[in-house]
């Protein structure tokens, strides 16, 4: 299995760009979590998808972000306009809501940089 | 909701001697708690959980206890080596919630040869 998989890994951006960042969750899992990690404000769960549909979006920071899901295997979070003060680490996990079972598996990240 | 406390949060140890990192949670249903290690440059990756039907679970050099009367849990390395130098994360959850977790703030380990 291939695990978790984020693009771009890296993204440096200026002020006020448009920014897509994507995730492919594990074959067969069927929740998705986006997080932002600072080192200030630690792992923080942006929103989170259940069958694609999304649960809560409670941690989105602004109307600046959003996030899709338009299939089982493939999400997207999106900042319009960016701001120097998203610069973070964001993370995709995903985990096969099964009884009993809701281990989370990370991606690998992708480090965002707005200038 | 949940609140999950973690100590300390950063910790030295000789390569060798053991490290213990201890949570605390504030939600008496949290029923899952899984430990995270994080290198640099790399996503959280699961080590060990443990069910709030456990009290111990060993996996080789790593165990975790829980306590639920307390209300808290800790990871513990043994024989620790210069590989075992990551963050580590604790989580909590209630397995009915939709699968959210809420995370520690983290604990840098170093172990020094």
């Amino acid at each position: 299995d291939a695990g978790v998989i984020q693009s771009p890994r890296h993204e440096v951006t200026e002020m006020g760009q448009e920014v897509t960042l994507r995730c492919k969750p594990i074959s067969g899992h069927n929740s998705l979590f986006w997080y932002r990690q600072t080192m200030m404000r630690g792992l923080e769960l942006l929103i989170y998808f259940n069958n694609n549909v999304p649960i809560d979006d409670s941690g989105m920071p602004e109307d600046r972000f959003s996030a899709k899901m338009p299939n089982a295997s493939f999400s997207t979070l999106k900042i319009q306009p960016s701001e120097p003060r998203d610069s973070a680490v964001y993370f995709c996990a995903s985990t096969e809501r099964a009884e009993g079972t809701d281990t989370q598996y990370f991606g690998p990240g992708t480090r965002l940089t707005v200038l | 909701g949940e609140n999950v406390e973690q100590h300390p949060s950063t910790l030295s140890v000789q390569e060798g001697d053991s490290a213990v990192i201890k949570c605390t949670y504030s939600d008496s249903a949290s029923n899952y708690f899984p430990w995270y290690k994080q290198e640099l440059g790399k996503g959280p990756q699961l080590i060990i959980d443990i069910r709030s039907n456990v009290g111990e679970k060993k996996d080789q050099r790593i165990a975790v206890t829980l306590n639920k009367t307390a209300k808290h849990f800790s990871l513990h390395i043994t024989e620790t080596q210069p590989e075992d130098s990551a963050v580590y994360f604790c989580a909590a959850t209630i397995t009915d919630s939709w699968g959210k977790f809420q995370f520690g703030a983290g604990t840098q380990v170093v172990v020094t040869p």
